[in-house]
């Protein structure tokens, strides 16, 4: 049963513009979200991270967003840049790391 | 190096083959972390070792994986009588903290992986 679940598997944006990645979870006892980034044949990298105490946290381009009453989270990356092209994991965390099944994000020149 | 490492990089297997993946966690790390993904998912939960301790083993999904951590360092993940099912990308990852709520320090960090195919 998926605790975590990313719903589009792709996106598609131009540069310049900016993407946002979403994310949904189940189980309101999580307290901890990241966002792992992934390219091919490489293994997941973190990117941001935010506590559920808070309810956005900011790095650079990157903008974390939690909506704890909707179990939502969404990242926010501005403005987007080629090299941000890859697949996006977004995590909870409890006792162990849940993880999503991943966001191929295009970044279009 | 600095990151995880880990080998072989790919490794085909016969059906009923035993396997065995290495895991080169980042030095001083205190966690380690298997994972299997198969294709179009995400990374899913197997073990957890707290220096040699295996301390959550709930995500193995049968009694033919085993894994081991015997001097708190390098891990071993070894399946034995591999079945096609069994194929997926294994992917370690190490955190400098132990687990329990987790905090900036836990952020785990991922090694590159293991791709196993069973023909």
């Amino acid at each position: 049963d998926q605790q975590v679940k990313q719903n589009s598997p792709s996106l598609s944006v131009q540069e310049g513009r900016i993407s946002i990645l979403n994310c949904d979870y189940t189980n309101s006892m999580f307290d901890y979200f990241l966002w792992y980034k992934k390219y091919p044949a490489e293994g997941p990298t973190f990117l941001i991270s935010i506590s559920s105490i808070k309810d956005k946290n900011e790095d650079g381009r990157f903008t974390v967003f939690l909506n704890k009453s909707a179990k939502h989270l969404s990242l926010h990356i501005v403005p987007s840049q080629p090299g941000d092209s890859a697949v996006y994991f977004c995590a909870a965390t409890g006792n162990q790391f849940y993880f999503g099944t991943g966001t191929s994000l295009t970044v279009i020149p | 190096g600095a990151g995880v490492s880990q080998s072989p990089r790919y490794k085909v297997a016969k059906r009923g083959q035993d396997v065995a993946l290495r895991c080169d966690p980042i030095s001083g790390h205190v966690s380690l972390f298997w994972y299997q993904q198969a294709l179009g998912q995400g990374p899913e939960f197997l073990t957890y070792f707290q220096n040699e301790a295996q301390l959550d083993k709930s995500g193995l999904p049968s009694d033919r994986f085993f894994a081991e951590r015997p001097e708190g360092s390098v891990s071993t993940l070894k399946i034995q009588r591999t079945q096609q099912e069994d194929s997926a990308v294994y992917l370690c990852a190490s955190s400098l903290g132990g687990q329990g709520r987790v905090v900036a320090k836990n952020i785990q960090y991922f090694g590159a992986g293991t791709r196993l195919s069973v023909l």
